[in-house]
């Protein structure tokens, strides 16, 4: 079975420009989850989608930081512009309905200069 | 509100010895815990979960954890501690009953050095 996957594994840009990171769950997986993870901490929750819903958004910093999972599988996470504070790695996971075990994917290590 | 307090953010050990890595969570509801493990440049793993069963809960590469509600700990152990053991260990709590969000919440990491 392939594990959650995601792209690309590391990205690096100048503050001010947009960027995307692409997560594909395993299959069957309805529920998605996006961290973000600061250097020497644990991650923290952006977002979490049920299918194609989007059920709890509240630590996602609307302002600059969007996400979509159109078709209720694959997902995007967008910020534009960038800064030099969101300089971390972007986890995705995933879970089956009902079950509270997640499923990490390896992260997108950003650096904004 | 849920939370977890890992209360050690570096724990060294040798090769052969016996690994403690503790956590004291806090929880209004029954929580359900995990302990997850993070090597350099790879995802989270999980090794082991609590979901009000047993108490003593068994997960892979030999490490268990006890629930232990009258001290509101869930302390991972092994035994003997083995080279490729060395990583990033979180503790997470998350919410039980019919609310549950399945929002996990994070320690802040230990980093488990293990010596040759």
């Amino acid at each position: 079975e392939a594990g959650v996957v995601q792209s690309p594994r590391y990205k690096i840009i100048e503050k001010k420009q947009p960027v995307a990171f692409w997560c594909n769950p395993i299959s069957g997986h309805n529920t998605l989850y996006w961290y973000l993870q600061n250097l020497g901490q644990g991650p923290e929750l952006l977002i979490r989608y049920e299918n194609e819903e989007a059920v709890d958004d509240s630590q996602l910093p609307k302002d600059r930081f969007s996400a979509e999972r159109l078709k209720g599988v694959d997902s995007t996470l967008k910020i534009q512009p960038a800064e030099l504070g969101d300089s971390a790695v972007y986890l995705c996971a995933s879970a089956a309905r009902g079950s509270y075990e997640q499923y990490f994917g390896p992260g997108t290590r950003l650096t904004v200069t | 509100a849920q939370s977890v307090t890992q209360l050690d953010s570096h724990v060294s050990v040798s090769e052969g010895t016996p690994v403690l890595l503790r956590c004291n969570y806090s929880s209004s509801y029954s929580p359900s815990l995990f302990w997850y493990v993070q090597h350099p440049n790879k995802g989270l793993q999980l090794l082991l979960k609590y979901t009000s069963a047993a108490t003593l809960v068994k997960g892979i590469n030999g490490f268990e954890a006890e629930f232990k509600k009258s001290e509101t700990s869930f302390h991972l152990t092994k035994p003997s501690a083995h080279m490729s053991d060395a990583a990033e260990y979180f503790c997470v709590v998350t919410l039980n009953g019919s609310s549950n969000t399945g929002k996990l919440i994070f320690g802040q990491g230990t980093t488990l050095q293990v010596k040759p």
